[in-house]
């Protein structure tokens, strides 16, 4: 089915690990983007990418990194996990649709840093 | 910068009832608006989406307008059901396709 896969769905990290959070879409989307949701927060969006080789920082940046070398994937990395950063991330995919850019979210990973 | 707030913060209604769920933002040069519907622990499903241009979107029982003047949205949703129960987030977007998130209203409707 088409859509926005991210995988692991779950993931325990120790402070200090790094790790790297998939996502892949199969809908010839342009831009794709990374969200953190917090309780009481909503949803903020950490990085962006507006095509393949194009990626540019959104409201909580510090301590993530994305690279775009495909339409397909955007991977985000945490480069040394801090507890602060456990949180459910969601990515997303967004293309033309009728009114707009139309959004298609992953199921999101729940990460937890200990 | 843009902000968005969403008020109530949770709702509980008999089923049955029609409802109206707030959003509010600070900048009115939006591209869109979007209504999006969040089951405990699942992703986010788009409902409807505003353009800058238009009053409002209409599906099924769901209908949201859009004042831009006034830095409102509201979704209005009709006969509420208790499948209707989960959390909506309203998002308000610029040109450049990013979303600001409102903080969500957790609905629950009881049978």
């Amino acid at each position: 089915n088409a859509g926005v896969t991210q995988t692991p769905k779950f993931q325990v990290l120790k402070t200090g690990q790094s790790m790297t959070l998939q996502c892949a879409q199969d809908m010839n989307h342009e831009y794709m983007s990374w969200y953190r949701q917090d309780p009481g927060m909503g949803l903020r969006l950490i990085h962006y990418s507006v095509g393949a080789g194009i990626t540019d920082q959104g409201e909580v940046p510090n301590g993530y990194n994305v690279s775009r070398s495909t339409t397909e994937d955007f991977p985000l990395r945490l480069l040394s996990a801090a507890p602060s950063q456990t949180s459910v991330y969601f990515c997303a995919s967004s293309g033309p649709g009728t009114g707009g850019l139309r959004y298609t979210f992953g199921s999101g990973t729940r990460l937890t840093v200990v | 910068k843009q902000e968005v707030t969403q008020i109530p913060a949770a709702l509980s209604v008999p089923e049955g009832e029609n409802l109206v769920l707030n959003c509010s933002f600070t900048d009115s040069a939006i591209y869109n608006l979007q209504w999006f519907r969040q089951d405990p622990g699942k992703g986010l499903t788009s409902l409807l989406l505003i353009q800058s241009s238009q009053r409002e979107q209409t599906s099924g029982r769901l209908n949201a307008s859009l004042d831009k003047s006034s830095g409102r949205s509201t979704l209005y949703i009709a006969a509420s059901q208790p499948g209707d129960s989960a959390t909506y987030l309203c998002a308000a977007s610029g040109n450049t396709g990013k979303l600001i998130f409102g903080q969500g209203t957790t609905l629950q409707v009881k049978p």
